[in-house]
């Protein structure tokens, strides 16, 4: 069964802290996203990459980076975390898909950050 | 740059009635993906329609695309209390963002609450 795993369900951090989340995924898929995800806001994309130390920017990259080493794993990192950055983190990977063609994502079950 | 916006945002059914959603967007799509949302976790995808489909089932699921109109429904036949969640469109809006990767951008769901 396919699999997106993300490393934490629930974190809790202090504002100006350096925070990783991780995400990894065994189905071999190229392409890796990092979403946030707030009531009335819906899921706005921060970064994603379509392959190993690629990335590209998402709509909302400020305040955040991103590290894809290796294939399988691909780690969001806020370097001085603030309060507005309190939310719900969504990691999603698909396989390349051709340019007419959209793949599905698959999600991780997320993980619920709040910077106090 | 919000892509898919999904009526009504909030729905309430009984048990056994059809559940409406609607969904949409502003420009040119390749595709159009619903996906549905337990709350407090991860996205699980429901079904991909083609620019070209006009309509599509799996199981219960209906899904209707209209280019035309820029819309999408999604029709949830006999519904279940296990079918209450929230229920997102997202469209690539036709961006080619790098080797096999469109990106997908998301709207605000529509919360559906199915009473026992």
């Amino acid at each position: 069964d396919v699999k997106v795993t993300q490393s934490s369900r629930y974190l809790v951090k202090r504002t100006g802290e350096k925070v990783f989340l991780e995400c990894v995924q065994d189905m071999d898929h190229e392409n890796m996203f990092w979403y946030r995800q707030d009531p009335g806001l819906g899921l706005r994309l921060i970064y994603f990459s379509y392959d190993v130390k690629m990335k590209e920017k998402g709509d909302i990259p400020e305040g955040y980076s991103v590290s894809r080493e290796k294939k399988e794993r691909f780690s969001l990192i806020l370097e001085s975390a603030s309060t507005n950055q309190t939310s719900m983190y969504l990691c999603a990977s698909s396989r390349l898909a051709d340019k007419t063609l959209n793949e599905k994502l698959f999600f991780g079950s997320g993980t619920q950050l709040s910077v106090l | 740059s919000q892509q898919g916006e999904e009526d009504p945002q909030a729905l309430s059914i009984q048990e056994g009635e059809n559940a409406t959603m609607n969904c949409s967007y502003k420009t040119s799509i390749n595709n159009l993906q619903w996906y549905r949302q337990n709350s407090g976790r991860g996205l699980v995808h429901l079904i991909l329609i083609r620019s070209n489909e006009r309509e599509k089932h799996s199981g219960r699921l209906r899904v209707t695309l209209d280019t035309s109109k820029k819309s999408s429904s999604l029709l949830i036949t006999a519904s279940r209390a296990a079918d209450t969640a929230s229920y997102f469109c997202a469209t690539d809006a036709g961006l080619y963002s790098g080797a096999g990767s469109y990106q997908l951008t998301f709207g605000k769901g529509t919360k559906l609450s199915v009473i026992p």
